[in-house]
């Protein structure tokens, strides 16, 4: 079965740092990675998705994330966080049954210090 | 054009009482699908409804059911309510022949069972 790991629970970022996020994936084909952004109280937002060609994928909002299959990993990145980027990242795989659902990970609270 | 619209934003139940939650799809989509997303967790899909039939369920109990209307809106019902029932539950549509690529999220609806 598909399942998507999201190591860090929480990460705490200067404002102008950069970001990367983890995700790891495990799931016997080629899979369909999604990266989402939740702010507190709202739905989520699709910042990026993967599903077949050049593994660098760039997003909204600034965001990029490599497909790295040899390592199943699916890492979001961006090279200078705002403070309005604070908010909760999800990580997910779709599944190949018709692509019609997607599994996520448990997420990662990013929170932007000044 | 009108997004996802989830009503109620909110609302609170006592154990052992039933609910339901409506989903109005974005114009265009014929695909409804339903994710509950406990406190910390990731969002989990329990089922997807599409032209009126029950097409994919995850795993959650039969306590659980849904319906599609014939303008594809859509209705989680929850029966015997329990405490860990407590959730944001997320409703996204899409396009059947985009699958979950063309997930648009709604706000959600928040459940409290007290």
């Amino acid at each position: 079965a598909q399942s998507v790991t999201q190591p860090d629970i929480h990460i705490t970022v200067s404002e102008g740092a950069s970001l990367e996020l983890r995700c790891n994936y495990s799931y016997g084909a080629t899979p369909y990675l999604f990266w989402y952004v939740q702010s507190p109280g709202q739905g989520l937002q699709l910042l990026l998705k993967y599903f077949s060609g050049d593994t660098l994928v760039q997003g909204i909002k600034g965001f990029e994330a490599e497909f790295k299959r040899s390592q199943s990993s699916f890492n979001l990145r961006k090279p200078s966080v705002h403070w309005s980027d604070a908010a909760e990242y999800f990580c997910a795989v779709g599944t190949n049954t018709g692509f019609q659902k997607l599994v996520f990970g448990t997420g990662t609270r990013l929170l932007v210090s000044p | 054009d009108a997004g996802v619209t989830q009503s109620p934003t909110h609302l609170i139940k006592t154990r052992g009482q039933q609910v339901t939650l409506r989903c109005s799809p974005k114009s265009g989509h014929d695909t409804v699908s339903w994710y509950q997303q406990a406190l910390g967790q990731g969002p989990q899909f329990i089922f997807q409804y599409y032209e009126e039939e029950e097409r994919q369920r995850g795993n959650f109990p039969d306590r659980f059911s849904g319906h599609q209307f014939p303008n594809y809106s859509s209705e989680l019902n929850v029966n015997a309510l329990l405490l860990g029932d407590s959730a944001l539950y997320l409703c996204a549509s899409s396009l059947r022949g985009q699958g979950a690529a063309g997930y648009t999220f709604g706000s959600g609806t928040r459940l409290t069972v007290v």
